[in-house]
C-alpha cells in the first residue's frame, strides 16, 4: 500500500521489546489496525486502535497514536520466537476496504 | 464458529487459461473482500462486496471479476492469465460491526507458469 508505509526489517533477540512504526496517509481513517501474518498463513488481526486514542495495550501489545504526525507504533514486549512473522500495518479510509503497509518482518533471534 | 473458508488452497494454471477462486464468509458475515499478495507489491485491494453488490474495485484490469451469492459466499475469476497474476490471494469478512475487522481466510495461492 502506498499510502502506508513501515520499514521491512526487524531483527529482535527474544526477551527484548519490538517496536515496529508506521505511517499512514488518510486522516479520515476511524480505526488503525495491526495485522499478523504467519508462514503460509492468511492475516490474523493482532489489535485496532479508534483514532480518537492516543494509546491501547492488550497484555504484551501496546499501540501508540500520533494522530498529528499520522504514526502509528506496536510494541511487543517480552518478545517470543513465535512473534516471528511479518507484521501490517493497516488504515481505514472509509470505503469498504483497507489499505495496507509492505509489512515489517520480524525475526527472533535466541 | 468456523473462520472464513477458501478453495482451493494451491493451484497451477498455463498463461491465457482463467482461474475461479472461492470464497466462504464467517456465519453471519455480509462482507467480503478480495486481496492479492505479492511479493513486490504486497497486499493490493481487489474488490468488496455487500449483499451481492461490489461497493468497490481497486485497479486491477477487467480481466479480474468477482461477483457474490445470496448467501454471502463469494467467487473471484481471473481469465486470460499471465504470469505476473501468481499470487496469493486473500478473502476476508467483516460482519456488522463498526470497527471494521477483516477475517482473513488463509488464501489461495495460484501459480501460472
Amino acid at each position: 500500500g502506498e499510502d502506508v508505509e513501515q520499514s521491512l526489517f526487524l531483527s529482535v533477540r527474544e526477551g527484548d521489546s519490538s517496536v515496529i512504526n508506521c505511517t499512514y496517509t488518510d486522516s479520515s481513517s476511524t480505526y488503525l489496525y495491526w495485522y499478523k501474518q504467519e508462514p503460509g498463513a492468511g492475516l490474523q488481526l493482532l489489535t485496532y486502535i479508534f483514532s480518537n486514542m492516543d494509546m491501547k495495550q492488550d497484555q504484551r501489545l501496546t499501540v501508540l497514536l500520533n494522530k498529528k504526525d499520522k504514526h502509528l507504533s506496536l510494541r511487543i514486549a517480552d518478545t517470543q520466537t513465535g512473534d516471528s512473522a511479518i507484521y501490517f500495518c493497516a488504515e481505514s479510509p472509509n470505503d469498504y476496504k483497507l489499505s495496507f503497509g509492505a509489512g515489517t518482518t520480524v525475526t527472533v533471534r535466541a | 464458529k468456523a473462520g472464513v473458508t477458501q478453495t482451493p488452497r494451491y493451484l497451477i494454471k498455463t498463461r491465457g487459461q482463467q482461474v475461479t477462486l472461492s470464497c466462504s464468509p464467517i456465519s453471519g458475515h455480509r462482507s467480503v473482500s478480495w486481496y492479492q499478495q505479492t511479493p513486490g507489491q504486497g497486499l493490493q485491494f481487489l474488490f468488496e462486496y455487500f449483499s451481492e453488490t461490489q461497493r468497490n474495485k481497486g485497479n486491477f484490469p477487467g480481466r479480474f471479476s468477482g461477483r457474490q451469492f445470496s448467501n454471502s459466499r463469494s467467487e473471484m475469476n481471473v481469465s486470460t492469465l499471465e504470469l505476473g497474476d501468481s499470487a496469493l490471494y486473500l478473502c476476508a469478512s467483516s460482519g456488522s460491526g463498526d470497527t471494521g475487522e477483516l477475517f482473513f481466510g488463509e488464501g489461495s495461492r495460484l501459480t501460472v507458469l
